[in-house]
């Protein structure tokens, strides 16, 4: 299996410039998450999907930020109005299991670094 | 509410050294436990993880840790720490009654040659 996939690996977009992240799962894979890590807040959950459907969207830091999974292997993470403060890693990770996201390993892919200028 | 620290953010070690590293969290009820080790430039990967049984539980390279639910506590540790072993190690809690998974803030080990 290739693991999870993302692109673009880097994205630097100016102030005001939509940004799309992309995110291909572990196929088989019911849960599927978005993380952002930065130095300042360490590694934190935007959203998660079970079966396509999202679950928590809590940690969505505002409205700039939407996620969407049309499919079991495919999701995208879009921010508009992008903003200096946006810029970070982004992870998507996939899991299997039926019992949350607590119950099963997570499947990190090797992240996009999003700089906004 | 479900958290995990990490008391050590910043762990410099030279090569041979033992490491621990601590890991806390507070919630009440079952939990699953996980190490996820982050090298430069890489991705989060699974070190080990505990969901019950023996609470000693070993992970790939050399890496174990320990289950003390009467701490709380979940360290990670290795006798004897090689150059690539730098990294950031995270600790995470997870429960399938709150369907959460929260993660450490990271503990970035530097292991000198």
């Amino acid at each position: 299996d290739a693991g999870v996939i993302q692109s673009p690996r880097h994205e630097v977009t100016e102030m005001g410039q939509e940004v799309t992240l992309r995110c291909k799962p572990i196929s088989g894979h019911d849960y599927l998450f978005w993380y952002r890590q930065t130095m300042m807040r360490g590694l934190e959950l935007l959203i998660y999907f079970n079966n396509n459907v999202p679950i928590d969207d809590s940690g969505m830091p505002e409205d700039r930020f939407s996620a969407k999974m049309p499919n079991a292997s495919f999701s995208t993470l879009k921010i508009q109005p992008s903003e200096p403060r946006d810029s970070a890693v982004y992870f998507c990770a996939s899991s299997r299991l039926a019992g949350g996201p607590g119950t099963d390993t997570q499947y990190f892919g090797p992240g996009t670094r999003l700089t906004v200028l | 509410a479900q958290s995990v620290s990490q008391h050590n953010h910043h762990v410099i070690l030279s090569e041979a050294a033992s490491l621990e590293l601590g890991c806390n969290y507070s919630y009440g009820g079952t939990v699953n436990l996980f190490w996820y080790v982050q090298y430069p430039g890489q991705h989060l990967q699974l070190l080990l993880k505990y969901f019950s049984g023996d609470p000693l539980v070993k992970g790939i390279k050399g890496f174990e840790a320990e289950f003390i639910k009467s701490k709380f506590s979940f360290n990670l540790r290795k006798p004897s720490v090689q150059w690539s072993d730098t990294a950031e190690y995270f600790c995470a809690v997870g429960s399938s009654n709150t369907g959460k998974l929260i993660f450490g803030q990271g503990t970035t080990l530097q292991v000198k040659p």
